[in-house]
């Protein structure tokens, strides 16, 4: 079955840069969407379509990608980004929805 | 703005089926242009998509799951509904909806936004 590779963790100091990878071998062809989630909630969407950022979303949150690898970036990292974050996308025929394990990201 | 809300038994006995339902409010499922999905959460674990209904009631699932899942629409209440039979401990899991955006061609889209879940317990 088809998966996406995340890094279990992230650690950062406030200020700097985090980024979280996203691996997955359909991702040249499927975009990818970024979703935080904080203890006891939903999660929320905070990258679509690779790189386009939902009303609402800080400017801080920004996403790319490159062949089989998407990244989530987020400058300026600030305390209340503290969370987990998911990546999604589909197999390369659009079959299926998979997320991504999740990447906990701790601010220092 | 579009609010979701799952609704449903905690505890469901092993063998049993696993039924939720989901409100929609501030906006019509009937009005197209969405999927409506369900996804759950093993505790402490990754997201797994279940599968969506679109509100004439055609339906995708997991193919993992395909089995054991269906997934119903009852536009006059403005609800979405999921079965899932013949549950087992490995079932205990955080159940979402969520509203699915259609994607073009192969893509899948994205989920947003979501019901605040509810934690369903596989146990006799």
């Amino acid at each position: 079955s088809y998966e996406l590779t995340q890094p279990p963790s992230v650690s950062v100091s406030p200020g700097q840069t985090a980024r979280i990878t996203c691996s997955g071998d359909a991702l040249p062809k499927q975009y990818a969407y970024w979703y935080q989630q904080k203890p006891g909630q939903a999660p929320v969407l905070v990258i679509y379509k690779d790189s386009e950022r939902p009303s609402g979303i800080p400017e801080r949150f920004s996403g790319s990608s490159s062949g089989t690898t998407v990244t989530l970036t987020i400058s300026g990292v600030q305390a209340e980004d503290e969370a987990d974050y998911y990546c999604q996308s589909a197999d390369s025929s659009g079959t299926f929805v998979v997320f991504g394990g999740g990447t906990k990201l701790t601010v220092l | 703005q579009v609010q979701l809300q799952e609704s449903g038994p905690g505890l469901v006995k092993p063998s049993q089926t696993l039924s939720l339902t989901c409100t929609v409010s501030g906006g019509s499922i009937s009005s197209g242009g969405y999927y409506w999905s369900w996804i759950r959460q093993h505790p402490g674990k990754g997201l797994e998509w279940i599968g969506y209904i679109y509100y004439s009631g055609s339906t995708y699932y997991n193919p993992s799951l395909k089995s054991r899942v269906t997934i119903s629409v009852d536009t006059s209440k403005n609800q979405f509904s999921l079965k899932l039979s013949s549950v087992t401990a490995a079932d205990t899991a955080v159940y979402y909806c969520a509203r699915q955006s259609q994607g073009s061609g192969i893509h899948m889209g994205w989920f947003d936004p979501w019901g605040q879940g509810t934690l369903v317990t596989v146990s006799s």
